[in-house]
């Protein structure tokens, strides 16, 4: 089965950029998209087809895939930003999630 | 504005089954895929399996395969999720998830808790 790697969690201050990473194998070669999600809630499309931002989310959210490597990029961290973030792919008309990221903003 | 409402809460006994619905509303039911997603406790999104509610094609993930049933009633802009032999590993929290055909899960409802218990 196809594995979606993401580092367990990412720390940032506010107001500097927070960078989190999922890796597959020639994950560049299929969209990636990113979902926040708080605690307690559902998740929430922030990225979608690796660059594009859903009506409504805040620029400061930007993505990028190339090689093995998709990223999600945060710029300006807010406080509220603070959850899980998870990225999914499709292999083999499958859909897979990453591990899921914990960014705290401190 | 689109919505996907799920049905509420259930408990179940290990070996029973279990079948969650999701009712989609503010746009044409058929034109787009559903998705479902569960997570257990304090654990990562796992997905289950798709419908094409345009033609009731359905694609489910090989760990689930043999235990869960994805449907649809299309006048009633409604699909299901049904999964049986429960065990106490499925507790969890289900979620519907709409797919616009470009890759991507755009809206999702609020979740369904099941709680599988003795």
């Amino acid at each position: 089965s196809y594995d979606l790697t993401q580092p367990p969690s990412v720390s940032v201050s506010p107001g500097q950029t927070a960078s989190i990473t999922c890796s597959g194998d020639k994950l560049g070669e299929t969209y990636v998209s990113w979902y926040q999600q708080r605690p307690g809630q559902s998740p929430v499309e922030v990225i979608y087809q690796d660059t594009k931002r859903p009506s409504g989310i805040p620029e400061r959210f930007s993505g990028s895939n190339s090689g093995n490597t998709a990223t999600l990029t945060i710029s300006g961290t807010q406080a509220m930003d603070e959850a899980d973030y998870y990225c999914q792919a499709w292999d083999s008309n499958t859909v897979v999630f990453g591990g899921g990221t914990k960014l705290t903003v401190l | 504005q689109v919505q996907l409402v799920q049905s509420g809460a259930e408990v179940k006994r290990p070996g029973a089954s279990v079948k969650v619905s999701c009712k989609a509303s503010g746009y044409t039911f058929t034109t787009y895929a559903f998705h479902w997603v569960r997570q257990a406790p304090g654990q990562r999104l796992e997905w289950m399996g798709w419908i094409n509610p345009g033609n009731g094609n359905t694609r489910y993930s090989q760990k689930f395969q043999g235990r869960v049933t994805i449907t649809r009633d299309t006048p009633a802009s409604t699909v299901y999720m049904e999964l049986s032999s429960l065990r106490s590993e499925d507790t969890a929290v289900y979620f519907c998830a709409r797919a616009p055909n470009r890759g991507d899960l755009d809206y999702w409802g609020q979740g369904t808790l099941v709680t599988v218990s003795s």
